[in-house]
């Protein structure tokens, strides 16, 4: 069974980078076929992607956030990570980690990670 | 972009009757080796989502089998015959069309018992 977890500071500051890491344990991240995916989730909000990787290293990018979202993965870790540079309170959300395969839906997901942005 | 708009946004049924929920993309979700791209997804209170129905009509493992998903093109339903209390939550459909370049989701549905 595929576990994810997310991990990192559940605070940052408005105009710095929020950083988070995904470790995933059960389940290859070589696996080809998955991405594997950031999406987060506002208070009291729906669901919003944040971005995509391969295990190759293609990645994928909301075009919201493209320009603030930098996702990569370490294959040696199994683990992949998101920045969110420049954030602002409107970034303050449950962050989920997730694997997705386009045939067969977002099977498995992390538990979340509340990060807030506040001074 | 690919457009998912859901209603109702809010849905009170009483235990033991049914629900449905409607999806609708603003492109046609239908891939041509035949499947719809198409996923729904159920988030109970304080949970992560939990995937439900993938590629339209395909009940993921453990999904009790009074959900059903039905639907092609830009037209999507997702049934449960007999609600019962643990079906509460917000349920999402999303377009897997554009996975990986891109997931859309619909606005949600919250479904309350009666």
């Amino acid at each position: 069974q595929v576990q994810l977890q997310e991990s990192g500071p559940g605070l940052v500051k408005p105009s710095e980078t929020l950083s988070l890491t995904c470790t995933v344990s059960g389940g290859s991240i070589r696996s080809t076929s998955y991405y594997w995916a950031w999406i987060r989730q506002p208070p009291g909000k729906g669901l919003e992607w944040i971005g995509s990787i391969y295990y190759s290293g293609s990645t994928y990018y909301n075009p919201s956030l493209k320009s603030r979202v930098t996702i990569s993965v370490d294959t040696s870790k199994i683990q992949f990570s998101l920045k969110l540079s420049s954030v602002t309170a409107a970034d303050t959300a449950v962050y989920f980690c997730a694997r997705t395969l386009a045939a067969a839906g977002i099977e498995f997901w992390g538990q979340g990670t509340l990060v807030t942005v506040s001074s | 972009d690919i457009v998912m708009t859901q209603s109702p946004l809010s849905l009170p049924v009483a235990p033991g009757e049914p629900a449905s929920i409607s999806c609708r993309s603003s492109q046609s979700l239908l891939h041509n080796n035949g499947y719809n791209y198409l996923d729904w997804y159920l988030q109970r209170p304080g949970q992560s989502p939990q995937l439900l129905i993938y590629l339209g009509s395909s009940r993921a493992s453990g999904v009790p089998d009074r959900f059903s998903g039905s639907g092609s093109g830009t037209d999507f339903t997702l049934k449960i015959s007999r609600v019962e209390a643990e079906d509460v939550g917000v349920y999402y459909c999303m377009q897997a069309l554009q996975i990986p370049r891109m997931y859309t989701f619909g606005q949600g549905t919250k479904l309350e018992i009666k």
